[in-house]
C-alpha cells in the first residue's frame, strides 16, 4: 500500500542549530501535508504543498515539495526550545491521509 | 483550536470488554477520522466517515467498528478489547477531505 518514509526517526540538535526532516515516497504524492505534535499533545497542521517544486516559508520553517512530487522536506533554521516535538509528513489522497512515522526533534540547551 | 472533544480522555478496561470512544465536533465538518498512535508506528488510520452513515475502513480496521448517526458525532467501538488495542486514539475532522485535518485531544486507552 501507499507509504511515506520519513528520515531521520530521531534528531538531537543544539539550540540554534538547523534541522531538516525528509519525507520520501516510492509513488507520486498527490499532495503533502506537514504536522507538528508537541510531547503529550495532538498533531497540529502546519502546511500543505500541492505543486511540483513548491516552496513555502513560515518564519523559520521552510517546506519544499520535490519536482517529481515524490519527496518533501521541512527545514527549521536556528532551532529554539519551542520547536521540540515530532514532525509528521502525510500523503493526502482519496479523502484520506497516510502519515509517515515522524521525526522526533530534541533540542539540547 | 477547532471544536473537537473526545470522551473519555482516559480509560482502563479489561480484555474482552466492549469499549466505545466518542468524538464530538461543533465545526459541521463533513469528514471525521479515527487514528491510533503507537510508539514506532506514528498515526495509523482506523476508520473514517465522509458523511452521516457513510464510513470506510482505514489501514488498521480489524477489531474496530464505527458509527456516525449525526454530523457532529463519530463513535469508535472495540467490540471485545484486546491488549494489542492499548493505544492513544485521536479523532480528526476535515471540511473537504482534501485540506487540513484538525485533531482532538486524544483518548488514552489501556486494556489489561
Amino acid at each position: 500500500g501507499q507509504q511515506v518514509m520519513q528520515i531521520p526517526q530521531y534528531q538531537h540538535v543544539q539550540e540554534g542549530e538547523d534541522f531538516t526532516t525528509y519525507c520520501n515516497s516510492s509513488t507520486t504524492l498527490s499532495n503533502i501535508q506537514w504536522y507538528k505534535q508537541r510531547p503529550g499533545g495532538h498533531p497540529v497542521f502546519l502546511i500543505q504543498l500541492v505543486k511540483s517544486g513548491e516552496v513555502k516559508k513560515q518564519k523559520r520553517l521552510t517546506f519544499q515539495f520535490g519536482e517529481a512530487k515524490k519527496n518533501s522536506s521541512l527545514h527549521i533554521t536556528a532551532t529554539q526550545t519551542t520547536d521540540v516535538g515530532t514532525y509528521f509528513c502525510a500523503d493526502n489522497r482519496d479523502d484520506k491521509i497516510i502519515f509517515g512515522k515522524g521525526t522526533r526533534l530534541h533540542i539540547l540547551p | 483550536d477547532a471544536g473537537i472533544t473526545q470522551s473519555p480522555r482516559h480509560k482502563v478496561t479489561e480484555t474482552g470488554t466492549p469499549v466505545t470512544l466518542r468524538c464530538h465536533q461543533t465545526e459541521n465538518h463533513r469528514y471525521m477520522y479515527w487514528y491510533r498512535q503507537d510508539p514506532g508506528h506514528g498515526l495509523r488510520l482506523i476508520h473514517y466517515s465522509y458523511g452521516v452513515k457513510d464510513t470506510d475502513k482505514g489501514e488498521v480496521s480489524d477489531g474496530y467498528s464505527v458509527s456516525r448517526s449525526k454530523t457532529e458525532d463519530f463513535l469508535l467501538t472495540l467490540e471485545s478489547a484486546t491488549s494489542s488495542q492499548t493505544s492513544v486514539y485521536f479523532c480528526a475532522i476535515s471540511e473537504t477531505g482534501w485540506n487540513e485535518q484538525f485533531f482532538g485531544p486524544g483518548t488514552r486507552l489501556t486494556v489489561l
